[in-house]
């Protein structure tokens, strides 16, 4: 079963705005992941956050994450249309194994 | 440094025959995950191999196998191809000694079963 949901499913947005996606998820972590995947090619790992942290920056990425109500969010300012990608959000627990989400498709039109 | 590497890119099978990929890590990495991302189902997790031994396993029936060597590279094995295991499978490698959980991928192979 998957740990991680995303919402929206799918995301399409002009050159220049802000996306933001979200990601639920069901049990403790240790840290949550994004991830990016091009499409149909393998991941690349954008940003971690841990358990003890509720805010994350990484150049136009900024994650939170609020293990109260068990989300996070992914926000990726003034996107461009090399942004175009699929992103997952994965969850690592106390065996080391990554459970993902089904993830975001996200469209960025120039 | 290179990344994670895995072969072939591509692999065509017909049902019932046997499928076998490889992996080789990012160089200091000795462990080994590999996932299968199916149309529709998302990332599955399948195995985990450390240092030479299986840690984790998902849920998959047997016919879904693998070994790790003693240079850490890793082989799948799929046995019985059956047309639901048209997936691309992913392999993905990090080091159990540093502080972060973060698993680097390789750019997987896309097994179609025909």
């Amino acid at each position: 079963s998957q740990q991680g949901e995303e919402d929206p499913q799918a995301l399409s947005i002009q050159e220049g705005e802000n996306a933001t996606m979200n990601c639920s998820y069901k049990t403790s972590i240790n840290n949550l992941q994004w991830y990016r995947q091009n499409s149909g090619r393998g991941l690349v790992h954008l940003i971690l956050i841990r358990s003890n942290e509720r805010e994350k920056h990484s150049g136009r990425l900024r994650v939170t994450l609020d293990t109260s109500k068990k989300s996070s969010s992914l926000l990726i300012t003034a996107s461009r249309a090399a942004d175009t990608a699929s992103y997952f959000c994965a969850t690592v627990g106390s065996n080391y194994k990554l459970t993902f989400g089904k993830g975001t498709l996200l469209t960025v039109n120039p | 440094e290179a990344g994670v590497t895995q072969s072939p890119t591509h692999l065509i099978k017909t049902r019932g025959q046997q499928a076998t990929l490889r992996c080789s890590p990012i160089s200091g990495h000795t462990s080994v995950y590999w996932y299968q991302q199916a149309l529709g189902l998302g990332l599955q997790f399948l195995l985990w191999y450390d240092e030479g031994e299986e840690r984790n396993r998902g849920n998959f029936p047997p016919r879904f196998s693998g070994r790790q060597f003693p240079n850490y590279s890793s082989e799948l094995n799929v046995n019985a191809l059956e047309l639901e295991d048209s997936a691309l499978y992913l392999c993905a490698s990090t080091s159990l000694w540093t502080s972060t959980d973060t698993q680097y991928f390789g750019p997987g192979t896309r097994l179609t079963v025909l």
